[in-house]
């Protein structure tokens, strides 16, 4: 079984500061990992993820994120956020099965609030 | 290329009552897991389908059905509501016609259930 901890719940930055959203995982076989947005009244959008490879993963709208196995975690940055960046986060981990879809475990999520 | 659509939007229902919520893969998927989101949470896997079989369940009791239609499309079926099935529906899809898989599923927008 997988289990996702994402250690903030609100995160507070002003317009053009950099962010980073923290997220960790627990997984007793190889993971799939992801960070999903959802936006007020949305379903999910699927923000980047990290299957195999370059552990710097690069997504839409200017977020990254680094897997990093020792530290069994998968922090999401960005540079420079944008007021329409305001949305909640969601990492999420699923068994690296390699056919189908595993299903996704998430996490309790993180509320990014831009401000001027 | 047609993205993941459900339907209705939103839903009201009474205590005991039956509710059926229904999802339309994206284009040349062939898997469709179903998610519940109570309100400040994250999404719960409910169950996921692939080729017209149940294909995994989460930790949800027997009155929560489903089924995959021959075009993949899905339902999800909740027998005898009860207050606390009120929450946000998801469905993802992924997966492929040749048997290929990218990693990643793909959410619609969901239904929102009210039960009173």
């Amino acid at each position: 079984a997988q289990s996702v901890t994402q250690l903030d719940s609100q995160v507070p930055v002003f317009e053009e500061a950099p962010v980073e959203l923290r997220c960790n995982y627990s997984s007793s076989v190889s993971v799939y990992l992801f960070w999903y947005v959802q936006y007020p009244n949305q379903g999910l959008q699927l923000l980047l993820k990290y299957l195999s490879g370059s552990t710097l993963v690069k997504g839409i709208n200017g977020f990254e994120a680094e897997f990093n196995k020792s530290q069994t975690s998968f922090h999401l940055r960005k540079p420079s956020v944008h007021i329409s960046d305001t949305a909640e986060y969601f990492c999420a981990v699923s068994a690296a099965l390699g056919g189908t879809a595993s299903k996704l475990t998430f996490g309790t999520g993180t509320r990014l609030q831009v401000t001027l | 290329e047609t993205g993941v659509t459900q339907s209705p939007t939103h839903l009201i229902k009474t205590r005991g009552q039956q509710v059926t919520l229904r999802c339309s893969s994206q284009s040349g998927h062939n898997t469709v897991s179903w998610y519940q989101q109570a309100l400040g949470q994250g999404p719960q896997f409910i169950f996921q389908y692939y080729r017209e079989e149940e294909n995994g369940r989460g930790n949800f009791p027997p009155r929560f059905s489903g089924l995959q239609f021959p075009n993949y499309s899905s339902e999800l079926n909740v027998n005898a509501l009860e207050l606390d099935d009120s929450a946000l529906y998801l469905c993802a899809s992924s997966g492929g016609l040749a048997g290929t898989y990218n990693g990643a599923q793909y959410f619609g927008p969901g239904t929102r259930l009210l039960v009173l």
